[in-house]
């Protein structure tokens, strides 16, 4: 796939566990966040967002935490499964201005059977 | 659900040729982003379309133009192509702009 990995950092988890992926974001204006999950081959895909006006959302399986003060960002994702595998990207935009994304590094999440 | 479309999904080029990328944003979507993923990388953004009119515009080339039409498809224009350029191109849409971008599965190009 297009990540092949040579410079992701990877979290390897046992089928079952629950996983947490980090993410420092950069700008301290951006008050608006997602966690994006993206497979070999494909774009990515929505997973969960976040407003700066909040510090945790909790979806299907998955939660959002953030610390606003230290700019940090973190996906918990209950449960983990096979079909969790891919590479998950944190992603912060400000409410005016720019609405376009700003990536973080991905992390490359491989869930052992 | 229907998706963002883009097309072609894979395209090889020579250097100094020129490529059309396109997208097509999901239903009532009137934003659309451009991303360029190197490989190993997260996305850049490049260019961004509201209402058929350029929004922002973020590390796009001099040699690289896009427009947003009519039916609100958008499509993104290479010209002199170099090997740099190869990358997965994303597309993603928005209904406004506060809302999460949903992304197509990309086009893959390949410079040789």
């Amino acid at each position: 796939g297009e990540n092949v990995g040579l410079h992701l950092p990877t979290l390897s988890v046992q089928e079952g566990d629950n996983s947490i992926i980090n993410c420092a974001y950069s700008n301290s204006a951006s008050d608006y966040f997602i966690w994006y999950k993206q497979e070999s081959g494909k774009g990515p895909q929505f997973i969960i967002d976040i407003r700066s006006n909040m510090d945790k959302r909790q979806g299907q399986r998955v939660t959002v935490l953030l610390n606003k003060t230290v700019k940090h960002l973190s996906l918990q994702i209950a449960a983990t499964q096979p079909g969790d595998s891919a590479v998950y990207f944190c992603a912060e935009r400000m409410d005016t201005g720019r609405r376009a994304l700003t990536f973080g590094s991905g992390t490359r999440l491989q869930v052992q059977p | 659900a229907a998706g963002v479309i883009q097309s072609p999904r894979h395209l090889i080029k020579e250097k100094r040729e020129t490529a059309t990328l396109k997208c097509y944003p999901i239903p009532r979507h009137d934003t659309v982003y451009w991303y360029q993923q190197g490989p190993g990388q997260d996305p850049q953004f490049l260019i961004s379309f509201y209402e058929k009119m350029q929004s922002d515009k973020g590390s796009i080339p001099d040699r690289f133009s896009a427009q947003q039409f009519s039916d609100y498809h958008s499509e993104l224009n290479m010209s002199s192509l170099e090997l740099g350029d190869s990358a997965l191109y994303f597309c993603a849409s928005t209904q406004g702009s506060n809302q999460p971008q949903h992304f197509g599965d990309g086009t893959r190009l390949s410079i040789l």
